[in-house]
């Protein structure tokens, strides 16, 4: 157990609202991350961030946003919901090596947009 | 763009019989993972391959780190019910910003008794 919560775990929210997803992180690494799986598409990176107040983002950010503002929150913001954002969001922590990386993921978070 | 190709997509085996999954790429990545996932959970950590041509047991699991740093593979022997899950492929790239992992998209085994 990499020490990695998510909330919350299920959610149903309507088209254009708001909804926060919360990572939290009890292993004090640097890395966070967040990203979505869907069938045929695999785990997506959506953002990630390297340290606190330092994000980038990952291949599929259109619609979201992040902010880490402390080394073990890391929130996903969908700032106006669309149902294309239905599916399985991950936030994973890692470890880094010189020339490897280990992710550790949390439990998810279902996410249905109606 | 960087993609780790998985074959098979799908696998229905019965209990008992061997079977290998694929993991390929044209890049060259420094480490590659392999994770399983079960129905509501996050993938879990099986394995890191880090050397060219290196290979790792774990019980009746045998991972493999192609010689070029490209591909891997995962063989499974005597595959039981509980191996039954989404196995997924990750590779870590050299340099490259923060050092993100590329995964492949899986490969969904079933095991029947």
């Amino acid at each position: 157990d990499a020490g990695i919560t998510q909330s919350p775990r299920h959610k149903v929210t309507e088209t254009g609202t708001p909804v926060t997803l919360r990572c939290h992180q009890t292993e004090n690494h640097r890395y966070m991350y967040w990203y979505r799986q869907d069938p045929g598409h695999g785990l997506r990176l959506i953002h990630y961030s390297y340290g606190v107040k330092d994000t980038d983002k990952g291949e599929v950010s259109d619609g979201y946003s992040v902010s880490r503002s402390k080394t073990e929150d890391f929130l996903l913001t969908l700032e106006s919901a669309t149902s294309s954002q239905t599916s399985v969001y991950f936030c994973a922590i890692s470890e880094r090596g010189q020339y490897q990386e280990t992710q550790y993921f949390g439990p998810g978070t279902r996410l249905l947009v109606l | 763009t960087q993609l780790l190709e998985q074959s098979p997509q799908f696998l229905s085996i019965q209990e008992g019989e061997n079977l290998t999954v694929y993991c390929n790429s044209s890049s060259v990545f420094s480490s590659l993972q392999w994770y399983r996932q079960e129905p509501g959970e996050g993938p879990v950590l099986l394995v890191t391959v880090v050397t060219g041509g290196e290979v790792k047991k774990l019980k009746r699991l045998t991972f493999q780190f192609g010689d070029a740093r490209k591909d891997s593979s995962l063989h499974i022997t005597a595959a039981q019910p509980g191996d039954t899950g989404l196995y997924l492929c990750a590779g870590a790239r050299y340099g490259g910003s923060q050092g993100n992992l590329i995964f492949g998209k899986g490969t969904k085994l079933s095991v029947k008794p």
